[in-house]
């Protein structure tokens, strides 16, 4: 079983619509949670960490995190073309982190 | 403060070569994580390192593959004789403490000739 599983996609979603990314991990003692951007050909970056359960927003994105539920998403609202990409979460697990293969998105004008 | 760099960002070896790819991290930091990631594939970790320790080395290949974060210097990881199936990218990422957010080189590209 891996670690954290992600739909590798695509997902398509027109210009102004709400994506919705999601990742389930394996290991109930995770404990931080990472959501990473990669462009084609570019080096991941980070927009999001949580740590908590529950909603945490930052502008646009929105990540959630289930801790019962093993399970973290990421919304981007209003989403726009410049938000097609490859999104990856990551699990930090004894500060080993783990990525998903990431969700590739795009969003469509 | 510069980010994590790494060098060179293109690395093109013959197969039976030796490939050395180097990583410096953020200032500060102290925790240094490699990551392999083939063509249309995710990251996959390699191997995590804090200063002159190898801390998880679960990712490398048990032939060929070695890693190290010296007390002064860059991080190396050294691919001895190298074939094709080497060719990808390598990220290095590095971060302050544990449980802290990971920042990321801009990766070296190896391709094998």
């Amino acid at each position: 079983q891996k670690e954290v599983e992600q739909n590798s996609g695509p997902l398509s979603v027109p210009e102004g619509a709400i994506a919705s990314l999601n990742c389930t991990y394996s290991d109930r003692g995770s404990q931080s949670f990472f959501w990473y951007r990669q462009y084609s050909g570019k080096s991941p970056e980070l927009i999001m960490f949580i740590y908590s359960n529950g909603d945490k927003e930052d502008g646009r994105f929105t990540a959630q995190l289930n801790k019962a539920s093993q399970y973290v998403s990421l919304l981007i609202r209003d989403s726009q073309p410049s938000d097609s990409a490859t999104y990856l979460c990551a699990v930090d697990n004894f500060n080993k982190f783990y990525f998903g293969s990431g969700t590739k998105l795009n969003v469509k004008p | 403060n510069a980010g994590v760099m790494q060098n060179p960002r293109h690395l093109v070896r013959r197969r039976g070569q030796e490939a050395r790819l180097r990583c410096s991290p953020m200032k500060g930091h102290s925790h240094v994580y490699w990551y392999r990631q083939l063509p249309e594939e995710g990251l996959k970790f390699m191997v995590y390192l804090q200063k002159e320790n190898i801390i998880d080395e679960s990712g490398m290949p048990k032939e060929r593959f070695s890693a190290e974060f010296p007390k002064e210097g860059p991080s190396i990881l050294r691919i001895q004789q190298v074939v094709r199936g080497d060719s990808a990218a390598y990220f290095c990422a590095s971060s302050e403490t544990m449980n802290t957010e990971a920042f990321f080189g801009q990766g070296t590209r190896l391709t094998v000739v």
